[in-house]
């Protein structure tokens, strides 16, 4: 099956430093892709939905200016958290979906988990 | 809004028994996926099984069944013979293909007992 990467799979950054996670689709061509947030015993909660080439689609309450989404080709989508700040330790898990809207089967990443001193 | 609710957060199953997980969602709309992903220590989601809405036929793969009730929109998991590999967090989901977002339930853990 389709593979979806993340990396990297462990980053601890120190408070006010921002910090890079990188969700690549390595077999196909990912339109879209979908950043989460899975906070310790809970469920994912989708942030934002990404598109190739176009600004990416921001869940309510997610701020866009902390947490910015880049899709800049169709194989790779970064998360930027900026200022990271303790509460934004957390583990983050990308999917992505190649072909159209509604067909494609989604692929998940193994996830990141960050941690904020 | 759509919903996804699971109301067991926790179930144990004794190894080779049947466990059937519970799930209901609430929605308007009329062209969706349903979906069981599970979620072991490691973190990575691994798909079980999907349904499409308008298919009247439950899913089935291998040792895992749903139990589809659209008008009651119902849509339990039926893990059979279970194993000590079954043990995972287990996560209910909706996906509406408008736009292919992805609404996920709480999670049921489930314990297999040896």
């Amino acid at each position: 099956g389709a593979v979806v990467s993340q990396h990297p799979s462990r980053v601890i950054c120190k408070s006010g430093t921002s910090v890079k996670i990188e969700c690549r689709s390595l077999d196909f061509q990912a339109t879209t892709m979908f950043w989460y947030r899975q906070f310790p015993k809970q469920s994912l909660m989708l942030m934002a939905t990404s598109n190739e080439g176009s600004k990416a689609t921001y869940e309510q309450g997610v701020e866009k200016d902390k947490f910015l989404i880049n899709h800049a080709s169709l194989t790779l989508s970064t998360l930027t958290v900026t200022s990271a700040h303790p509460e934004d330790s957390s583990f983050y898990i990308c999917s992505a979906r190649g072909g159209a809207v509604g067909t494609g089967e989604l692929f998940f990443g193994e996830g990141s988990r960050l941690t904020v001193l | 809004a759509q919903t996804v609710t699971q109301s067991q957060p926790e179930m144990s199953v004794q190894e080779a028994e049947t466990v059937t997980l519970s799930c209901t969602y609430d929605t308007s709309e009329s062209d969706y996926y349903l979906f069981w992903y599970k979620q072991p220590p490691s973190r990575q989601m691994i798909l079980v099984i999907r349904q499409e809405a308008y298919k009247q036929q439950n899913a089935t793969e291998n040792r895992f069944s749903v139990n589809f009730q659209k008008a009651a929109k119902s849509f339990s998991l039926k893990i059979s013979d279970s194993q000590l590999g079954d043990a995972a967090m287990y996560f209910c989901a909706y996906r509406r293909n408008r736009d292919d977002k992805i609404i996920f339930g709480k999670g049921t853990r489930l314990h297999i007992l040896p």
